[in-house]
Parts: C-alpha cells; sequence; structure tokens
C-alpha cells in the first residue's frame, strides 16, 4: 500500500470555524490533489499541488486554500466553514499528472453543524 | 468542466448474474481508468485504458474504451459478493498550466446479493 496517511480521519466542527486537514505521503510523488466525495457527485477535485509551492485549483476549489510547504506534505484549509462543506475528503498522490495511477489515502469524514 | 456520467446510479443483483456498468461523456479523453472503492476506503485503481475500441481483461471483468475515446463500459461475468462497491471512472483532462489530472465520474454503486 502507498504510504498515505490523513488527519484527523474525523472531525465535527461549528459553522464559521477554520479547519486544516492534513495529508502526509512516503511515496515522494510529485503530485498531490485533494477531493471531496458527496453522494451522487463521486469525486471532485478540490486543489492539486504539481510541486513543493505549486498549486492549482479544481473545479470545486471556492471556499478552500491550499499549502504545500514540503513534498510530503498537502494541508487544505477551510477558512471559515459551512455546513455545505460537510463531505469525506480524500488525499491523493501519483509520480506525474494524467492517465497514471492515483494512490488515495483513508479519507477524512468532515462535519459541519 | 468535463462531466462524466456513470449509469446506473445504483445496481443490486443476484451473485451469479452478468452486468454492464457505462461510463459516458460528451468530451474526448486520452485515457480511462477505472476504480473500485470499498466502504470507509479510498478508491484502488482497476485498468487504465487508452486506445479507442481498446478492451482489457482482469478475471471476470471487461472493459472497454469506445472507438471515440468518450465512453467506456465495465462488464463484470458471474458477479459474486466480492464485486460490490462502488465503481468510479476517470478521464484525463489538460489544465491551464498544462498539468493533467483526473475527472472523475459520478459513479455506479454495486451490490451483489449472495
Amino acid at each position: 500500500d502507498a504510504g498515505i496517511t490523513q488527519s484527523p480521519r474525523h472531525k465535527v466542527t461549528e459553522t464559521g470555524t477554520p479547519v486544516t486537514l492534513r495529508c502526509h505521503q512516503t511515496e515522494n510523488h510529485r503530485y498531490m490533489y485533494w477531493y471531496r466525495q458527496d453522494p451522487g457527485h463521486g469525486l471532485r477535485l478540490i486543489h492539486y499541488s504539481y510541486g513543493v509551492k505549486d498549486t492549482d485549483k479544481g473545479e470545486v476549489s471556492d471556499g478552500y486554500s491550499v499549502s504545500r510547504s514540503k513534498t510530503e506534505d498537502f494541508l487544505l484549509t477551510l477558512e471559515s466553514a459551512t455546513s455545505s462543506q460537510t463531505s469525506v475528503y480524500f488525499c491523493a498522490i501519483s509520480e506525474t499528472g494524467g492517465r497514471v495511477e492515483q494512490y488515495f489515502g483513508p479519507g477524512t469524514r468532515l462535519t459541519v453543524t | 468542466t468535463q462531466l462524466l456520467e456513470q449509469s446506473p446510479q445504483f445496481l443490486s443483483i443476484q451473485e451469479g448474474e452478468n452486468l454492464t456498468v457505462y461510463c459516458n461523456s460528451s468530451s474526448v479523453f486520452s485515457s480511462l481508468q477505472w476504480y473500485r472503492q470499498e466502504p470507509g476506503e479510498g478508491p484502488v485503481l482497476l485498468v487504465t485504458v487508452v486506445t479507442g475500441g481498446e478492451v482489457k481483461k482482469l478475471k471476470r471483468l471487461t472493459f472497454q474504451f469506445g472507438d471515440a475515446r468518450k465512453d467506456s463500459s465495465l462488464h463484470i461475468t458471474a458477479a459474486q459478493p466480492g464485486d460490490t462497491g462502488l465503481y468510479l471512472c476517470a478521464g484525463d483532462v489538460r489544465s491551464n498550466f498544462g498539468n493533467e489530472k483526473l475527472t472523475f465520474g459520478t459513479g455506479t454503486r454495486l451490490t451483489i446479493i449472495p
């Protein structure tokens, strides 16, 4: 199994509070991704990184920011959490972009009350 | 934004039956991947198809990429309870920066009844 961990695995927070999710990899892969998964929507890309300090927006980036100061860590921040951001968040990594396999972490279940 | 529609959204069949699920788009992809996800876990890659018309087999699973590279299908023969899961297709697209990324489909949740 690819070495990907996510923390926390579960979190309940209140509307308006900031939240940071962490993805940590031990594979030294260049690309890292943050997705959210909601019923009927499959996986939707929030942000991704193609190198340290190099990031780009995905299709549902509003309300989220990311940072990558080291190859192994990719942080997702909800500046002011809203109930619509209640979801399961997955981190993924890949050696390059595009058609190569993406390896996924175990997910973080976030509930915003 | 590219959109991949999967059908059916839910499918529940008896063990031993055959089934086909579909992944369709109005856009052309240079490759398409199929992932399976089990409850509480992240998706895991099953196969990547690259050439229009390509067929790949993985034991009882047969994957086909459409000739025009806009659609794909997954056929399972003699389904078993272990096939239960969420099946996701994903096509690769090129971002504004030239970095390729995947667009995932809406998913088919398959349940095989023993």
